[in-house]
């Protein structure tokens, strides 16, 4: 079984500022591991994806994250935050033979102030 | 850009009645999937459908729900009886053939159907 855990339902950040959303997963096989951005009223939108290689994955908008098998995280960052980065953003993981089926973390409302 | 897109946004029914949620993929995209978020819930995956049949389903898609491609370009979801518990925001999304060398593509999702049962 698979299971993510997304750490912080809620996180404040100043604009500029770091963004550090943290995510764990579980997982019985090497897995396949995905953050989504939904913004209001949007559908969710991927931002990046690890499945092999390079364990350093940059993805839209600034954002990056890197997968860290022997911690297993694969945490989100963005070096400096700004005001349209107010969004939800979930992690997910899926099996490389399960591809689609993706359980998601409870996700993290991201609030960026001025 | 492509985009997946639903209809409808917000529907409202009796508790029992039948419920379509409809969805429009991206046209060339040949797998299909349907998730669900119970407010203040995870997203939760429940069908994935390809080639015209049921790829893989969760616990949560039991009898009482049915998915469906009935032309070339809509792919519906259809709950026969509905209980006040499938209240959710239902999200459909798809994805193009999976590329070789290990590549993967990536899942599009539309801006989801929210049904209220009452």
């Amino acid at each position: 079984a698979q299971s993510v855990t997304q750490l912080g339902s809620h996180v404040s950040v100043s604009e500029g500022a770091l963004v550090l959303l943290r995510c764990n997963y579980s997982s019985s096989v090497p897995p396949y591991l995905f953050w989504y951005v939904q913004y209001p009223n949007q559908g969710l939108q991927l931002l990046l994806k690890y499945t092999t290689g390079a364990t350093l994955v940059k993805g839209i908008n600034g954002f990056e994250a890197e997968f860290k098998k022997s911690e297993t995280s694969f945490h989100l960052t963005k070096p400096s935050a700004h005001m349209s980065d107010a969004a939800e953003y979930f992690c997910a993981v899926t099996r490389p033979d399960s591809w689609g089926k993706l359980q998601f973390g409870a996700g993290t409302q991201v609030v960026v102030t001025p | 850009e492509p985009e997946v897109t639903q209809t409808p946004s917000h529907q409202v029914t009796q508790m029992g009645q039948e419920v379509i949620l409809r969805c429009v993929p991206i046209s060339n995209h040949l797998y299909f999937y349907w998730y669900r978020q119970i407010l203040g819930q995870k997203v939760e995956f429940l069908v994935s459908f390809y080639n015209n049949e049921i790829s893989e389903k969760s616990e949560i898609f039991d009898d009482q729900f049915s998915v469906e491609r009935p032309d070339g370009s809509n792919f519906t979801l259809k709950i026969r009886s509905t209980k006040l518990e499938d209240s959710a925001m239902y999200f459909c999304a798809s994805s193009s053939r999976l590329t070789s060398g290990g590549t993967t593509g990536e899942l599009f999702f539309g801006e989801g159907s929210r049904l209220t049962v009452l």
